[in-house]
Protein backbone atom coordinates (compact mmCIF):
# COMPACT_ATOMS: atom_id res chain seq x y z
CA UNK A 1 0.00 0.00 0.00
CA UNK A 2 1.37 3.75 -1.05
CA UNK A 3 1.85 5.74 2.08
CA UNK A 4 3.20 8.96 1.79
CA UNK A 5 3.43 11.08 4.97
CA UNK A 6 4.52 14.55 5.34
CA UNK A 7 6.05 16.23 8.34
CA UNK A 8 7.60 19.40 9.19
CA UNK A 9 4.63 22.12 9.08
CA UNK A 10 4.23 24.60 11.95
CA UNK A 11 3.77 28.16 12.58
CA UNK A 12 7.00 30.71 10.73
CA UNK A 13 7.13 34.09 10.79
CA UNK A 14 7.29 36.35 7.23
CA UNK A 15 10.59 35.87 5.73
CA UNK A 16 11.36 33.03 7.85
CA UNK A 17 12.09 29.05 6.59
CA UNK A 18 10.81 25.97 6.93
CA UNK A 19 11.60 23.10 5.73
CA UNK A 20 9.07 20.15 4.81
CA UNK A 21 9.44 16.60 4.80
CA UNK A 22 7.67 13.74 2.80
CA UNK A 23 8.31 9.80 4.14
CA UNK A 24 7.34 7.05 1.14
CA UNK A 25 6.57 3.82 1.42
CA UNK A 26 4.91 0.94 -0.09
CA UNK A 27 6.30 1.47 -3.99
CA UNK A 28 9.89 1.98 -5.48
CA UNK A 29 10.30 5.78 -4.52
CA UNK A 30 13.35 5.88 -7.37
CA UNK A 31 11.12 5.08 -9.95
CA UNK A 32 8.51 8.27 -9.62
CA UNK A 33 8.22 11.53 -10.10
CA UNK A 34 7.02 13.41 -7.53
CA UNK A 35 5.49 16.83 -6.52
CA UNK A 36 4.03 19.21 -3.82
CA UNK A 37 1.08 20.32 -3.73
CA UNK A 38 -0.81 23.27 -1.74
CA UNK A 39 -4.32 24.26 -0.30
CA UNK A 40 -4.58 28.18 1.25
CA UNK A 41 -7.18 27.68 3.96
CA UNK A 42 -10.48 27.61 2.10
CA UNK A 43 -8.99 27.92 -1.17
CA UNK A 44 -8.22 25.04 -4.05
CA UNK A 45 -5.61 23.14 -5.10
CA UNK A 46 -2.19 24.76 -6.21
CA UNK A 47 0.72 22.49 -7.71
CA UNK A 48 3.68 24.27 -6.20
CA UNK A 49 6.65 22.01 -7.54
CA UNK A 50 7.54 18.60 -8.95
CA UNK A 51 10.72 16.40 -9.13
CA UNK A 52 12.17 14.01 -11.61
CA UNK A 53 13.08 10.34 -10.63
CA UNK A 54 16.70 10.96 -10.17
CA UNK A 55 16.51 14.64 -9.39
CA UNK A 56 17.42 16.22 -12.40
CA UNK A 57 14.66 18.35 -13.55
CA UNK A 58 12.29 20.18 -11.20
CA UNK A 59 9.84 22.44 -11.81
CA UNK A 60 7.92 25.25 -9.91
CA UNK A 61 4.97 27.28 -9.86
CA UNK A 62 6.39 31.00 -10.28
CA UNK A 63 5.27 32.25 -7.32
CA UNK A 64 7.30 30.27 -5.49
CA UNK A 65 10.29 30.18 -7.88
CA UNK A 66 13.67 31.58 -5.92
CA UNK A 67 12.14 30.96 -2.52
CA UNK A 68 11.62 27.31 -2.80
CA UNK A 69 13.35 24.12 -3.35
CA UNK A 70 12.28 20.47 -3.96
CA UNK A 71 14.65 17.64 -3.26
CA UNK A 72 14.91 13.97 -3.09
CA UNK A 73 16.58 11.47 -1.21
CA UNK A 74 15.94 8.37 -2.92
CA UNK A 75 18.09 6.30 -0.46
CA UNK A 76 15.62 7.37 2.22
CA UNK A 77 12.71 7.37 0.14
CA UNK A 78 11.73 11.03 1.23
CA UNK A 79 10.69 14.23 -0.91
CA UNK A 80 11.55 17.50 0.82
CA UNK A 81 10.86 21.25 0.14
CA UNK A 82 12.93 23.42 1.70
CA UNK A 83 10.84 26.88 2.02
CA UNK A 84 12.25 30.38 2.17
CA UNK A 85 11.26 33.78 2.37
CA UNK A 86 8.01 32.93 3.54
CA UNK A 87 5.31 35.02 2.78
CA UNK A 88 1.42 35.03 4.45
CA UNK A 89 0.27 33.79 1.44
CA UNK A 90 2.10 30.65 1.76
CA UNK A 91 0.10 29.55 4.56
CA UNK A 92 -1.40 26.08 3.17
CA UNK A 93 -2.01 22.49 4.17
CA UNK A 94 0.80 21.14 2.19
CA UNK A 95 0.83 17.73 0.30
CA UNK A 96 3.16 15.16 -0.75
CA UNK A 97 1.34 13.44 -3.83
CA UNK A 98 2.72 10.71 -6.39
CA UNK A 99 0.21 10.21 -9.19
CA UNK A 100 -3.10 9.68 -7.95
CA UNK A 101 -1.59 9.17 -4.10
CA UNK A 102 -1.36 11.38 -1.80
CA UNK A 103 -0.44 12.07 1.90
CA UNK A 104 -3.04 13.93 4.35
CA UNK A 105 -1.00 17.23 4.46
CA UNK A 106 1.00 18.93 6.86
CA UNK A 107 0.04 23.11 7.99
CA UNK A 108 2.15 25.82 7.30
CA UNK A 109 1.24 29.15 8.85
CA UNK A 110 3.38 32.00 8.52
CA UNK A 111 2.42 34.81 10.94
CA UNK A 112 3.47 37.28 13.11
CA UNK B 1 0.54 31.02 -17.12
CA UNK B 2 -1.51 28.20 -18.02
CA UNK B 3 -5.14 28.38 -16.64
CA UNK B 4 -7.64 25.74 -16.87
CA UNK B 5 -10.96 26.94 -16.09
CA UNK B 6 -14.01 25.48 -14.76
CA UNK B 7 -17.32 26.62 -13.51
CA UNK B 8 -17.84 26.98 -9.59
CA UNK B 9 -20.43 25.35 -8.57
CA UNK B 10 -22.95 22.74 -10.41
CA UNK B 11 -26.12 21.64 -8.71
CA UNK B 12 -28.17 18.60 -9.42
CA UNK B 13 -30.77 16.72 -7.69
CA UNK B 14 -30.22 13.44 -6.67
CA UNK B 15 -30.29 10.40 -9.73
CA UNK B 16 -29.41 13.28 -12.27
CA UNK B 17 -26.58 13.65 -14.12
CA UNK B 18 -23.93 15.80 -13.36
CA UNK B 19 -21.76 17.37 -15.44
CA UNK B 20 -18.64 19.52 -15.04
CA UNK B 21 -16.28 21.15 -17.31
CA UNK B 22 -12.71 22.37 -17.43
CA UNK B 23 -11.05 24.13 -20.74
CA UNK B 24 -7.52 24.73 -21.45
CA UNK B 25 -5.55 25.44 -24.31
CA UNK B 26 -3.56 22.41 -24.21
CA UNK B 27 -6.25 19.56 -23.47
CA UNK B 28 -6.44 18.82 -27.10
CA UNK B 29 -2.70 17.11 -26.39
CA UNK B 30 -2.91 16.88 -22.76
CA UNK B 31 -4.25 15.03 -20.52
CA UNK B 32 -7.32 15.55 -17.81
CA UNK B 33 -7.08 14.10 -14.31
CA UNK B 34 -10.22 15.08 -12.14
CA UNK B 35 -9.69 14.47 -8.28
CA UNK B 36 -12.93 14.78 -5.64
CA UNK B 37 -12.28 16.28 -2.37
CA UNK B 38 -14.89 16.33 0.69
CA UNK B 39 -15.10 18.37 3.41
CA UNK B 40 -12.00 18.18 5.53
CA UNK B 41 -9.63 15.40 3.55
CA UNK B 42 -7.06 14.83 1.20
CA UNK B 43 -8.31 14.64 -2.40
CA UNK B 44 -8.95 11.36 -4.25
CA UNK B 45 -8.21 10.80 -7.47
CA UNK B 46 -11.30 9.87 -9.77
CA UNK B 47 -10.30 10.00 -13.04
CA UNK B 48 -6.73 9.60 -14.49
CA UNK B 49 -5.43 10.35 -18.56
CA UNK B 50 -8.72 11.57 -19.62
CA UNK B 51 -11.62 8.59 -18.81
CA UNK B 52 -10.26 5.77 -17.08
CA UNK B 53 -11.24 5.25 -13.51
CA UNK B 54 -9.06 4.33 -10.73
CA UNK B 55 -9.99 0.73 -8.90
CA UNK B 56 -12.81 1.95 -6.21
CA UNK B 57 -14.37 4.38 -8.20
CA UNK B 58 -17.97 3.56 -9.17
CA UNK B 59 -19.00 3.08 -12.67
CA UNK B 60 -20.88 6.12 -12.23
CA UNK B 61 -18.32 8.20 -12.73
CA UNK B 62 -16.33 9.22 -15.99
CA UNK B 63 -14.56 11.36 -17.77
CA UNK B 64 -14.18 12.13 -21.42
CA UNK B 65 -12.32 15.11 -22.93
CA UNK B 66 -13.12 16.65 -26.67
CA UNK B 67 -11.14 19.60 -27.76
CA UNK B 68 -10.29 22.17 -25.70
CA UNK B 69 -12.99 20.93 -22.69
CA UNK B 70 -12.21 18.19 -20.43
CA UNK B 71 -15.79 16.80 -19.04
CA UNK B 72 -16.23 14.60 -15.55
CA UNK B 73 -19.59 13.01 -15.38
CA UNK B 74 -21.72 11.82 -12.83
CA UNK B 75 -24.68 9.57 -13.82
CA UNK B 76 -27.22 9.18 -11.04
CA UNK B 77 -25.69 12.04 -8.96
CA UNK B 78 -25.93 10.96 -5.17
CA UNK B 79 -25.94 12.80 -2.28
CA UNK B 80 -22.72 11.44 -1.36
CA UNK B 81 -21.42 12.87 -4.62
CA UNK B 82 -21.48 16.70 -3.19
CA UNK B 83 -18.05 17.33 -2.81
CA UNK B 84 -15.35 19.83 -4.84
CA UNK B 85 -14.35 18.31 -7.91
CA UNK B 86 -10.63 19.80 -9.47
CA UNK B 87 -9.58 18.93 -13.15
CA UNK B 88 -5.69 18.47 -13.26
CA UNK B 89 -3.59 19.04 -15.99
CA UNK B 90 -0.17 20.20 -17.59
CA UNK B 91 0.98 22.94 -19.95
CA UNK B 92 1.72 22.42 -23.45
CA UNK B 93 5.56 21.70 -22.33
CA UNK B 94 4.40 19.22 -20.08
CA UNK B 95 6.13 20.59 -16.77
CA UNK B 96 4.27 22.89 -15.10
CA UNK B 97 0.64 21.72 -13.79
CA UNK B 98 -1.86 23.25 -12.81
CA UNK B 99 -4.74 22.97 -11.33
CA UNK B 100 -8.39 24.29 -12.49
CA UNK B 101 -10.51 26.67 -9.88
CA UNK B 102 -12.81 23.80 -8.37
CA UNK B 103 -16.55 23.27 -8.82
CA UNK B 104 -19.09 22.41 -5.88
CA UNK B 105 -21.08 20.05 -6.68
CA UNK B 106 -24.22 19.76 -4.74
CA UNK B 107 -26.66 16.99 -4.53
CA UNK B 108 -30.01 18.06 -3.05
Amino acid sequence: EVQLVESGGGLVQPGGSLRLSCAASGFTFSNYWMCWVRQAPGKGLEWVANIKQDGSEKYYVDSVKGRFTISRDNAKNSLYLQMNSLRAEDTAVYYCARDGNWGQGTLVTVSS
Amino acid sequence: SYELTQPPSVSVSPGQTARITCSGDALPKKYAYWYQQKSGQAPVLVIYEDSKRPSGIPERVSGSSSGTMATLTISGAQVEDEADYYCYSTDSSGNHWVFGGGTKLTVL
